[in-house]
């Protein structure tokens, strides 16, 4: 499996400044993914990371405040903007397990307190 | 959207019990995943099943993909201190997107 990091682990912010969390992973990957943990749920997908295309949102996220970049097949970045208390999650990215493999591999995840 | 259901929400373990907990769901899916994640951790994966009926095991844990393809369970046998934690279940339809059930928390008898 991937080995998969991710800057910063956690984070406290101040309402309406923005962090960008980055994950790097260990070997060439073509998708990349983005979930949020709310405090005490499951896991939610964000979006989609294709290297060399736009991302893909899923319902109720949406660009302006979820930008992602994807500049390389090792790394992502997730940008949370504009951020309010309601954005106090675990991010999480994972990656795919292989070439037509359908499990993922997920990273540490990075802990963010808004106050 | 696919909802998953699964149950129970969390459940108390005496060591060496043997423990289960299901995941199902409205409709079909391809591939079930079963995850265990600790405080302040990513989940990890510890079983994938890609076929209807399969039975795959990983050392005591062991799950099943449902003949309906609507269904998956996880057994635990002789539960130790460090099975705590939360368990997932997620399933995969079309395409690469992973939809997770809600956890099953798995705590220590006081």
């Amino acid at each position: 499996s991937a080995v998969i990091s991710q800057k910063p682990s956690r984070d406290i912010c101040q309402r309406g400044t923005s962090l960008t969390i980055q994950c790097q992973v260990d070997s060439q990957v073509t998708m990349m993914f983005w979930y949020r943990q709310q405090p005490g749920q499951s896991l939610t997908l964000i979006a989609t990371a294709n290297q060399g295309s736009e991302a893909t949102y899923e319902s109720g996220f949406v660009i302006d405040k979820f930008p992602i970049s994807r500049p390389n097949l090792t790394f992502s970045t997730l940008t949370v903007s504009n951020m309010s208390p309601e954005d106090s999650s675990i991010y999480l990215c994972s990656v795919e397990g292989g070439r037509g493999s359908d499990t993922q591999y997920f990273g540490p995840g990075t802990r963010l307190t808004v106050l | 959207g696919q909802q998953l259901n699964q149950s129970p929400q969390s459940m108390f373990i005496q060591e060496g019990e043997d423990v289960s907990m299901n995941c199902t769901s409205s409709s079909i899916f391809n591939t079930w995943l079963w995850y265990k994640q600790d405080p302040g951790e990513g989940p990890v994966l510890l079983i994938a099943l890609y076929k209807a009926g399969e039975l795959t095991s990983n050392g005591r844990l062991t799950a099943q993909f449902g003949i309906t393809r609507k269904d998956s369970f996880l057994n635990i046998s002789a539960s130790i201190p460090s099975d705590v934690g939360i368990y997932f279940c997620a399933g995969q339809a079309a395409g690469n997107k992973l939809t997770f059930g809600g956890g099953t928390r798995v705590l220590v008898k006081p």
